[in-house]
């Protein structure tokens, strides 16, 4: 089966631009979900979709980054106006539906490298 | 509240010597629990989860954890690494009801030839 797919793969920008990533991910995962990778730490979760419903943003700096998913498939994530602090791998991961435990399991993208000088 | 604790954040060791990843986790209710791996420029790659039943899981690349209820841990091992481990290793917790996922923070295992 395809895997996740996002691109773009790097993006150099300066603060106060803006930027966005888009995510596809693998077919038939009804949860989608956005992470941030800042250097040295574990994946943090920024959004969860469930087909194209907001599951969880608690932790989404919804001042400056919004996020959809039209559809119930592609998803795309922006940033504006961007903040040095942004600096960081964007990963998309998909899994199957709730309910289905033996399938339980995040499958991730290659991510976006994002640099803002 | 979840939370996931590794306890190293780099693990040197040589070629062909085995290995230990530490993982204790916190949680109040039954959780599922995996290992990924992610090498650079990548994303993460599932090694192995562990959902019920055995208690010692297998994954991929000849690695394996054993699930230890009573501790909370989730150690991942390998009885002989090559240099192409070197990567940085990843413990999760799964939240079934709500396909949650808490990370650790990762441990940097190095592999010198």
């Amino acid at each position: 089966e395809a895997g996740v797919a996002q691109s773009p793969r790097y993006k150099i920008i300066e603060k106060r631009q803006s930027v966005a990533f888009w995510c596809n991910p693998i077919s038939g995962h009804a949860t989608l979900y956005w992470y941030q990778q800042i250097l040295g730490q574990g994946p943090k979760l920024l959004i969860q979709f469930q087909n194209n419903g907001v599951v969880d943003d608690s932790q989404l700096p919804k001042d400056r980054f919004s996020a959809e998913r039209l559809k119930g498939v592609d998803s795309t994530l922006k940033i504006q106006p961007a903040k040095l602090e942004d600096s960081a791998v964007y990963l998309c991961a998909s899994s199957f539906t709730a309910g289905q435990a033996h399938n339980l399991a995040l499958h991730f993208g290659n991510g976006t490298r994002l640099t803002v000088t | 509240a979840q939370s996931v604790t590794q306890l190293d954040s780099q693990v040197p060791v040589f070629e062909e010597a085995p290995v230990e990843l530490r993982c204790n986790y916190s949680s109040s209710v039954s959780v599922y629990l995996f290992w990924y791996v992610q090498y650079p420029n990548q994303g993460l790659q599932l090694l192995l989860k562990y959902l019920s039943g055995s208690t010692l899981v297998k994954g991929i690349n000849g690695f394996e954890a054993e699930f230890n209820k009573s501790q909370t841990s989730f150690h991942l091992r390998k009885p002989s690494v090559h240099i192409s481990d070197t990567a940085e290793y990843f413990c999760a917790v799964g939240k079934y009801n709500f396909n949650k996922f808490y990370f650790g923070s990762g441990t940097k295992l190095n592999v010198k030839p």
